[in-house]
């Protein structure tokens, strides 16, 4: 089955340093990748959808400069979490279709917490 | 906004029991998906509804798509304790909504003891 993997799985941060987590599609060329945030014992929200080659279209509320985008293949997708926050601390999951409509494979996340 | 209420949110039963969880909206959905999640992991797949009505069954779980397509249900027979976990259901294309984007519910928290 397709295979999507997330780097770093954890990570630590002091207040006001960046992030970056990358997700990568292992086996199979993604068309589109999502972003989501989840936070302790709650539902996964839908953070922004990036195309590769085009701009990213974040979900209202979601600041796109605190929160950068780059797909710059059709493998590879980045999160760069900007000047962290504590209350941005939180579970960040990506997951890839290859075509249109298809099927969502999910990451196995990046638990990011800021000091 | 479109909305996935799921029911109930929290679950705590013995080895054996069956049980039943629901996921409701007041959109209709092109196609409804169920995950189960792991702590510290991303959620997998367990199956995909597209027709109003479809009931697909995977081992001891039995998924239903509303005639209307607005609910689904899972059901589980003889639960295990490594049926434990966050139960999450996510509908596709909802009214008003965009194609491929998913509308996840607030998930059901299940615990099965041994």
């Amino acid at each position: 089955g397709a295979v999507v993997s997330q780097h770093p799985s954890w990570v630590i941060c002091k207040s006001g340093t960046s992030v970056k987590i990358e997700c990568r599609s292992l086996d199979f060329q993604a068309t589109t990748m999502f972003w989501y945030r989840q936070f302790p014992k709650q539902s996964l929200m839908l953070m922004a959808t990036s195309n590769e080659g085009s701009k990213a279209t974040y979900e209202q509320g979601v600041e796109k400069d605190k929160f950068l985008i780059n797909h710059a293949s059709l493998t590879l997708s980045t999160l760069t979490v900007t000047s962290a926050h504590p209350e941005d601390s939180s579970f960040y999951i990506c997951s890839a279709i290859a075509v249109p409509g298809g099927t969502q494979y999910f990451g196995p996340g990046t638990r990011l917490l800021v000091l | 906004t479109q909305l996935l209420e799921q029911s109930p949110q929290f679950l705590s039963i013995q080895e054996g029991e069956n049980l039943t969880v629901y996921c409701n909206s007041s959109s209709v959905f092109s196609s409804l998906q169920w995950y189960r999640q792991e702590p510290g992991e991303g959620p997998v797949l367990l199956v995909t509804v597209v027709t109003g009505g479809e009931v697909k069954k995977l081992k001891r779980l039995t998924f239903q798509f509303g005639d209307a397509r607005k609910d689904s249900s899972l059901h589980i027979t003889a639960a295990q304790p490594g049926d434990t976990g966050l139960y999450l259901c996510a509908g596709e294309g909802g009214s008003g909504g965009s194609n491929y984007k998913l509308t996840f519910g607030k998930g059901t928290l299940l615990t099965v003891n041994p």
